[in-house]
């Protein structure tokens, strides 16, 4: 079975600030993928950036950037310039891949509450 | 269109009650998942369905009962809950692709109380 570990319950930063959000896993499979789903307060949960384990380079999105690390089993979150709509919960899950539709399963971590501070 | 609706938004019922929740999507995704979240923690997940069959579910007690009656609609039926199954409840879908980029898109949730 695979666990997702967030360490850090609760965060805030400065707007227009860097902010890195950490997240560690453990699995026995070499195949998988990799995400940070963000869940704003009372709003719906959306994907932020998806990794997948095969590729070495590191996923971007705009202001969203991941540092993985496959062989520690790290994949943190790096927000910069942060705005006042990334306060949120971040979520970090993966995913195993499988070979058959239909059995895709995101394990998330415990998340981590982001706040920007005006 | 890129959501997914649920409804209703919130549901107050009593242990003895029969109720349903409700998830829609029109992207022609293939596959919808039910979750479980409890506040402050990561959803869980409950059902998959795949093609409109049930291809997982992850042991969940027979008070919650999930339909899939067509490829847009996911209905979960609620018997005899406890109060402990006071949550929110999100649906999810996505496209019928294997890897990464079948991203799953949530709806807003049900927020379930029981009393």
């Amino acid at each position: 079975a695979q666990t997702v570990t967030q360490s850090q319950p609760e965060m805030s930063v400065q707007e227009a600030e860097t902010v890195t959000l950490s997240c560690t896993y453990d699995t026995s499979e070499n195949n998988y993928y990799l995400f940070w789903y963000k869940q704003p307060p009372s709003r719906q949960m959306i994907l932020v950036i998806r990794q997948e384990a095969y590729k070495q380079q590191n996923a971007t999105e705009n202001r969203f950037s991941v540092n993985f690390q496959k062989a520690a089993k790290s994949f943190s979150l790096k927000i910069s310039d942060s705005q006042l709509g990334d306060t949120a919960m971040y979520f970090c899950a993966f995913m195993k891949h499988w070979s058959n539709f239909g059995n895709e399963k995101l394990t998330f971590g415990t998340g981590t509450r982001l706040t920007i501070i005006p | 269109d890129t959501e997914v609706t649920q409804t209703p938004k919130h549901l107050v019922m009593g242990m003895t009650n029969k109720k349903s929740l409700k998830c829609e999507q029109h992207m022609g995704h293939r596959a919808m998942y039910w979750y479980k979240q409890k506040a402050k923690k990561p959803p869980e997940l409950m059902f998959v369905y795949s093609y409109e069959k049930l291809s997982i579910n992850e042991s969940v007690p027979s008070r919650f009962s999930p339909e899939c009656p067509n490829s847009s609609l996911l209905n979960l039926h609620l018997h005899a809950l406890q109060p402990e199954d006071s949550a929110l409840y999100l649906c999810a879908s996505s496209q019928d692709w294997l890897g990464p980029y079948n991203e799953q898109f949530f709806g807003p949730g049900t927020r379930l109380t029981v009393l």
